[in-house]
């Protein structure tokens, strides 16, 4: 069965600096690979995905994730952070069949510090 | 494109009602619907997947008697909580897989949320 792990329930960075939120999965077979974000009391937002093709892909508001099939790993940056990325992110993958169902990681409050 | 709605965004109600939430593709055909729960803090737990026309199939431990599922039409589909007790209350998030050009066969769109308060 396909996992996946979001390493740090919290992170805090201060403003401009980095934002590294890291994400592992298991999958027996090449993963589709997502990132949302949840601002309070809202549903999720797409910020990125990786389906095929380039392993770094770029999403919404200065966000990127790199797929490492050597690491299982599906990190998230964003190279300068701003008072308004602070929000809960999950990592997900989709099974590859029925009805293709999420499987989440457990999410990661990101806090920005001024 | 790819607007999930819901309805209502946030609900109270006594103890023993029944509380009717609704879930609503606005610009696409969803051809499967997800329910998810999610408690404070925590990440979503998938309560139950629907597809057009056809039965509800919940996750383990999902009371289905208690957690009713509708998709009646390929842009809607409603939740039902039954006899809701203090312990249902909780955020609701329904999202929408759909089937068309442009559109990831398993790329899910989420709704806003809907926040049940049973006093």
């Amino acid at each position: 069965a396909q996992s996946v792990t979001q390493l740090g329930s919290h992170v805090s960075v201060s403003e401009g600096a980095l934002v590294l939120l890291r994400c592992n999965y298991s999958s027996s077979v090449p993963p589709y690979l997502f990132w949302y974000v949840q601002y309070p009391n809202q549903g999720l937002q797409l910020l990125l995905k990786y389906t095929t093709g380039a392993t770094l892909v770029k999403g919404i508001n200065g966000f990127e994730a790199e797929f490492k099939k050597s690491e299982t790993s599906f990190h998230l940056t964003k190279p300068s952070a701003h008072m308004s990325d602070a929000a809960e992110y999950f990592c997900a993958v989709s099974e590859e069949y029925g009805n293709y169902q999420l499987i989440w990681g457990a999410g990661t409050k990101l806090i920005i510090k001024p | 494109g790819a607007v999930v709605s819901q309805h209502p965004s946030w609900v109270i109600c006594k103890s023993g009602t029944s509380v009717k939430i609704e879930c609503r593709s606005l610009d696409f055909q969803a051809t499967t619907m997800f329910w998810y729960r999610q408690f404070p803090k925590q990440s979503l737990m998938l309560m139950a997947t629907s597809n057009e026309g056809s039965k509800a199939t919940y996750e383990q431990g999902v009371e289905k008697d208690k957690f009713l599922i509708n998709h009646a039409s390929l842009t809607l589909s409603t939740l039902t909580v039954t006899s809701a007790h203090p312990e249902d209350s909780s955020f609701y998030i329904c999202s929408a897989r759909g089937w068309t050009s442009g559109m990831e066969k398993n790329e899910q769109f989420f709704g806003p949320g809907t926040r049940l308060t049973v006093l």
